[in-house]
């Protein structure tokens, strides 16, 4: 157990919803990232938080935003949801930002299956 | 931008065999890290062993040790005495971003690894 907490385990929904996804950090860690696993893009970075701050923007659609509350946990927002957005969305932590050795813990993952 | 290369889509290995996982990553950083995760089926993602470039030791955790050679901009993944429970899909990441104030692991495509009897 990573420490990292993301609920829910799965998602089912149609085309055009919308749907929310949260996560929790290991206690302590500041920084979260949102990634995407799908067959045909592989493992790609999302976004990072710091501490309630956006710091870096991967291949994150519009239709997709992200925030970080004061508790420091995170929602990753998807929106007008298409077949292409199925997907595992794994949500990481990290005690910070800089530093030589900042291991990311990953969460368990959400499954999103979009019908 | 920084990139991982995984050249074994699937690598077979019997048990007690010790099997080598390949990796190369291009990036035109002096520092950076390198990590190597595990996700079995389940599908989550496990952290086995970290090298940073700087490091002048290879890392080693437990059965897994990550032969790391710089100019050859390599950093293997070594598991010896395979298990049927190391069956899974294993990737290299190279962390982008060091120092920079943001962070991001960039990911190759994997390699999935089959322990047999």
């Amino acid at each position: 157990d990573s420490g990292v907490t993301q609920t829910p385990k799965h998602l089912i929904t149609a085309t055009g919803q919308r749907v929310t996804l949260r996560c929790s950090p290991r206690s302590g860690d500041l920084s979260v990232y949102w990634y995407q696993q799908s067959l045909d893009q592989g493992l790609q970075f999302l976004i990072h938080y710091y501490n309630g701050e956006e710091r870096a923007k991967g291949n994150i659609l519009e239709r997709f935003s992200a925030q970080q509350f004061p508790d420091l946990h995170s929602e990753l927002n998807l929106s007008s949801l298409e077949l292409g957005d199925s997907a595992l969305y794994f949500c990481a932590s990290s005690v910070g930002v800089t530093g030589t050795y900042n291991e990311q813990f990953f969460g368990p993952g959400t499954r999103l299956t979009v019908l | 931008a920084q990139k991982i290369t995984q050249t074994q889509p699937g690598m077979f290995v019997q048990e007690k065999e010790a099997v080598t996982l390949d990796c190369t990553y291009d990036t035109s950083d002096q520092s950076y890290g390198l990590f190597w995760y595990k996700q079995p089926s389940s599908g989550e993602m496990i952290f086995l062993i970290y090298q940073g470039s700087y490091d002048e030791q290879n890392a080693t955790e437990g059965r897994y040790s990550l032969n790391f050679q710089k100019a050859r901009k390599s950093a293997n993944l070594v598991i010896s005495a395979s298990q049927l429970g190391d069956s899974a899909m294993y990737f290299c990441a190279m962390r982008e971003g060091q120092g920079t104030g943001f962070q991001k692991l960039v990911f190759g495509t994997g390699t999935r690894l089959l322990v047999s009897p």
